[in-house]
């Protein structure tokens, strides 16, 4: 069956250190992968989008990778702050078909502590 | 901050009742969806269009009915509420030609 997984405990890190969320999928076969962001009560927000031939793309303190051979990709913050604490989500798009199909993961949830 | 409003923000209503929840977007996106939300879960999409006249349904069945006659509104309607429909509702738009959507703020639906 078609599975999206993302760590369902919520992350707990230190302010300053380097935060990594995981995104697995199985029987996908996405064009690209994104990442959003959702805090309480809120729509998500696109952070940032990576292509199948892309392996890795950066956008400021934000890095994400992308292994379609592992069907996996990494999230990373680095020098997290407490303003980050939120849910990220990842949802695989690019499918056939002829609308902008997003599926998204559940989410995980971080919280970066002073 | 994305150009995309939905109203009323939280809405408690009675079963049997008929609600419709309002998304309108300023951007002038073709594709406009609604998914839907419970906690602590995936989003799914329940309607899409691709724009003027144009609605299909999604991957999760839903009782609810969608409307686009125009480019900038894409209301969703529920002709009998049941405790079943109480979940956070969400709008998104996107270019024609890209992949990233914009979501609005959501409405948390309750449905007595």
């Amino acid at each position: 069956s078609q599975k999206i997984e993302q760590n369902s405990e919520a992350l707990n890190i230190q302010e300053g250190k380097t935060a990594t969320l995981t995104c697995n999928y199985t029987n996908y076969s996405p064009a690209y992968l994104q990442w959003y962001r959702q805090d309480p009560g809120r729509g998500p927000v696109f952070l940032l989008l990576i292509r199948e031939n892309e392996k890795e793309k950066r956008k400021e303190r934000l890095k994400v990778t992308f292994d379609t051979t592992l069907k996996q990709s990494l999230f990373h913050i680095t020098a997290s702050q407490p303003a980050d604490s939120a849910t990220y989500l990842c949802a695989l798009g690019g499918f056939s078909g002829g609308y902008n199909k997003l599926i998204f993961g559940a989410g995980t949830r971080l919280a970066v502590h002073p | 901050e994305a150009d995309i409003y939905q109203t009323p923000r939280y809405l408690v209503i009675g079963t049997g009742k008929k609600i419709t929840l309002e998304c309108s977007q300023t951007m002038g996106h073709d594709k406009m969806y609604w998914y839907q939300q419970d906690p602590g879960m995936e989003l799914h999409l329940i309607h899409y269009s691709y724009g003027v006249n144009s609605t299909e349904k999604g991957d999760l069945s839903s009782e609810s009915t969608v409307s686009r006659i125009r480019t900038e509104h894409f209301p969703l309607t529920l002709e009998s509420a049941r405790p079943s429909h109480t979940s956070q509702y969400l709008c998104a738009s996107s270019w024609d030609s890209q992949e990233t959507q914009y979501f609005g703020p959501g409405t948390r639906l309750l449905v007595l």
